[in-house]
């Protein structure tokens, strides 16, 4: 599976829009982008995943670039509850079902 | 609709005893998954069950844990015994692997934070 870069801590104003870079230079072409978060004493909460076009549903929006070769979660609007550490994880559609975590993005909404 | 249920949410105990976690997942999903969080190690899968048989358990640490899925509603993750390194925060989650492009959609229950002294 192909490894993500994603930077340690991102700072928003409540409110505004939320973008989270992960870089995947090495995915494959059968090979998803899955967005999970984590919120404090929380599981992991899914998001949103995509393959090749961007995505949106009523938590987020997924951009992926043309070349795949990085993506970007968007919190259109976000709160002091969006607060978490996201992780960015690249998985093939042939893989066993193993999420790998990485360390993420730890993103602090501020009022 | 209810997530996924763990019990029990806080466990203390000390080492050498017996451990026992459990996992109610969503119904009718038919993949079920055990995870343990670290400061240390992060988020590590232990071992996932699809359709109540084990398919992977290459990421528990050792002999002494244990896992068991006798139904499509319920399993358990045993430590026999428990040591302090043990201590961690254990996820259940469960998914429903029948749609392509979803395999990984996983959901998440809240956690047992074990403590072994």
């Amino acid at each position: 599976d192909a490894k993500t870069t994603q930077p340690p801590s991102m700072d928003c104003a409540e409110g505004r829009a939320a973008n989270l870079p992960c870089n995947h230079s090495t995915i494959s072409g059968n090979e998803y982008v899955y967005w999970y978060r984590q919120i404090h004493s929380q599981g992991p909460q899914y998001i949103i995943h995509g393959l090749k076009n961007n995505e949106t549903n009523e938590m987020a929006s997924l951009i992926i670039t043309e070349d795949r070769k990085s993506s970007t979660l968007i919190l259109p609007h976000a709160t002091l509850r969006d607060t978490a550490v996201y992780y960015c994880i690249v998985i093939g559609i042939q893989g066993a079902q193993k999420l790998v975590f990485g360390q993420g993005t730890r993103l602090t909404i501020n009022p | 609709d209810a997530g996924v249920i763990q019990s029990p949410r806080h466990e203390v105990t000390e080492m050498g005893q017996e451990v026992t976690l459990r996992c109610k997942p969503i119904s009718g999903h038919n993949s079920l998954f055990w995870y343990r969080q670290t400061m240390m190690r992060g988020l590590e899968l232990l071992i996932y069950f699809n359709n109540n048989v084990p398919i992977d358990d290459s990421g528990m640490p050792e002999d002494r844990f244990s896992a068991k899925m006798p139904n499509a509603s319920f399993s358990t993750l045993k430590i026999q015994p428990s040591e302090p390194r043990d201590s961690a925060v254990y996820f259940c989650a469960s998914s429903l692997a029948r749609t392509r492009g979803r395999e990984y959609e996983q959901y998440f229950g809240p956690g047992t934070r074990l403590t072994v002294t």
